[in-house]
């Protein structure tokens, strides 16, 4: 089955670095990817969606100068997050639309971030 | 605008007994719905999908949902359930209209006990 691999799947940064996440799909053309993000006991939150060759379309409250997505091709798409802080600290996945089969998401396996 | 809501933020069941974890949808138009269940430090992985057809839907693990229009419910189901089954489990529903992105419940923790 279509698979999308995450990396890192956890990283320690200190306050005020930047920290990259890429997200690709190995097996298949990703034409869209969605960037979630899962506090502890909570359901993930839509962040962005993103599509190839195009800016990412941002949800309400999102900062997108605070993270970065680009989605350079059809098979990686990366989240940036820019002078992280402790707040940023989460759960972050991506998931990609499978383009023959448009209804399926496939997730990556997540990001740990932890900002001190 | 869509919207899912798992009622039960923790669902305990023993081993061998049926589970149910109960999940309603809202969309304006018809839905495309999905189970996603999520290990701990892990990723989603998917369950089952309910796009169109038969309202019993069968999926991975021996699990099962039911499509019900009338009363906007996608609830998971088991008829036996494994200890291995513990997990966090997501209902999602999007619109089969355009390129939506999935909206996802808040989650029901489930714990079988031996």
């Amino acid at each position: 089955g279509a698979v999308v691999s995450q990396h890192p799947s956890r990283v320690i940064c200190k306050s005020g670095t930047s920290v990259k996440i890429e997200c690709r799909s190995l097996d298949f053309q990703a034409t869209t990817m969605f960037w979630y993000r899962q506090f502890p006991k909570q359901s993930l939150m839509l962040m962005a969606t993103s599509n190839e060759g195009s800016k990412a379309t941002y949800e309400q409250g999102v900062e997108k100068d605070k993270f970065l997505i680009n989605h350079a091709s059809l098979t990686l798409s990366t989240l940036t997050v820019t002078s992280a802080h402790p707040e940023d600290s989460s759960f972050y996945i991506c998931s990609a639309r499978y383009h023959a089969t448009n209804e399926k998401l496939f997730f990556g396996s997540g990001t740990q971030l932890s900002v001190l | 605008a869509q919207s899912v809501a798992q009622p039960e933020d923790q669902v305990n069941v023993a081993e061998g007994n049926p589970l149910t974890v109960k999940c309603t949808y809202s969309v304006s138009g018809n839905p495309y719905l999905f189970w996603y269940v999520q290990y701990p430090n892990r990723g989603l992985q998917f369950l089952l999908k309910y796009i169109t057809g038969d309202n019993l839907v069968k999926g991975s693990y021996g699990f099962e949902a039911e499509f019900n229009k009338s009363q906007t419910s996608f609830h998971l189901k088991k008829p036996s359930a494994l200890v291995s089954d513990s997990a966090l489990y997501f209902c999602a529903v999007r619109d089969i209209l355009g390129n939506t992105p999935l909206v996802f419940g808040k989650g029901t923790r489930l714990s079988v006990i031996a």
